[in-house]
């Protein structure tokens, strides 16, 4: 099965700072979702995205869907301690029966 | 509105031994989804279902693993015998499944069950 690739693997901030991360594939996606998982916890959905070059904001999230379709950015601004977790991407290619791909993973410590 | 269930939430047997995962997915969700997620990795679909039928199960281990979604709402997956690297969190999704714009697919996840094969 296919994985994209998320950097940073890890990240270590300072509380107020702002992050980025991104996801990349080799193949060409209609669709992307970035999601947070808590320790024990399944994943919860934070923004999805359905065109090219879309940019959507939930709160202090921004994330946006690359104009090539084969990428996608994930931007918190002024990190709390709450941030904390691991957050992957899914992409989603038409013509695969829905199937979603995850992401490696982008682990993330604020540090108050 | 409810969220998806899973139980048991942990499950811990010896290699070789049967276990079952049960999911309720979302009312009104027609496609469900199990996947696994070994530590330090993102989930791996398992196998989709829309209403009772299989979608997708290319990527299950067939000679050990098998699920079914009888009357299309809730689901069952199965793991007989069970291997030391079968040891992960087993995540049940569901989704509204519509096939025409808006393409409403986007998956909600249940808690998982935590798998620890000994």
């Amino acid at each position: 099965g296919q994985q994209l690739n998320q950097s940073p693997q890890s990240m270590f901030i300072q509380e107020g700072e702002d992050v980025s991360m991104n996801c990349t594939s080799s193949s060409i996606f209609n669709t992307w979702l970035w999601y947070k998982q808590d320790p024990g916890e399944g994943p919860v959905l934070l923004i999805a995205l359905y065109k090219a070059g879309e940019l959507t904001s939930n709160g202090r999230l921004t994330a946006q869907f690359g104009i090539t379709r084969k990428d996608s950015f994930l931007n918190i601004s002024a990190s709390i301690p709450s941030d904390v977790g691991i957050y992957f991407c899914a992409g989603q290619r038409r013509g695969t029966g829905n199937q979603f791909y995850f992401g490696t993973g982008t682990s993330l410590t604020v540090i108050p | 509105e409810a969220g998806v269930a899973q139980s048991p939430r942990y499950k811990i047997i010896e290699k070789r031994q049967s276990v079952a995962f049960w999911c309720n997915p979302i009312s009104g969700h027609a496609t469900l989804y199990w996947y696994q997620q070994i530590l330090g990795q993102g989930p791996k679909l398992l196998i989709q279902f829309q209403n009772n039928g299989v979608v997708d199960d290319s990527q299950l281990p067939k000679d050990r693993f098998s699920a079914e979604r009888l009357k299309g709402v809730d689901s069952t997956l199965k793991i007989q015998p069970a291997k030391l690297e079968d040891s992960a969190v087993y995540l049940c999704a569901s989704s509204l499944g519509v096939r025409s714009p808006p393409y409403e697919n986007t998956q909600y996840f249940g808690p998982g069950t935590r798998l620890t094969v000994l």
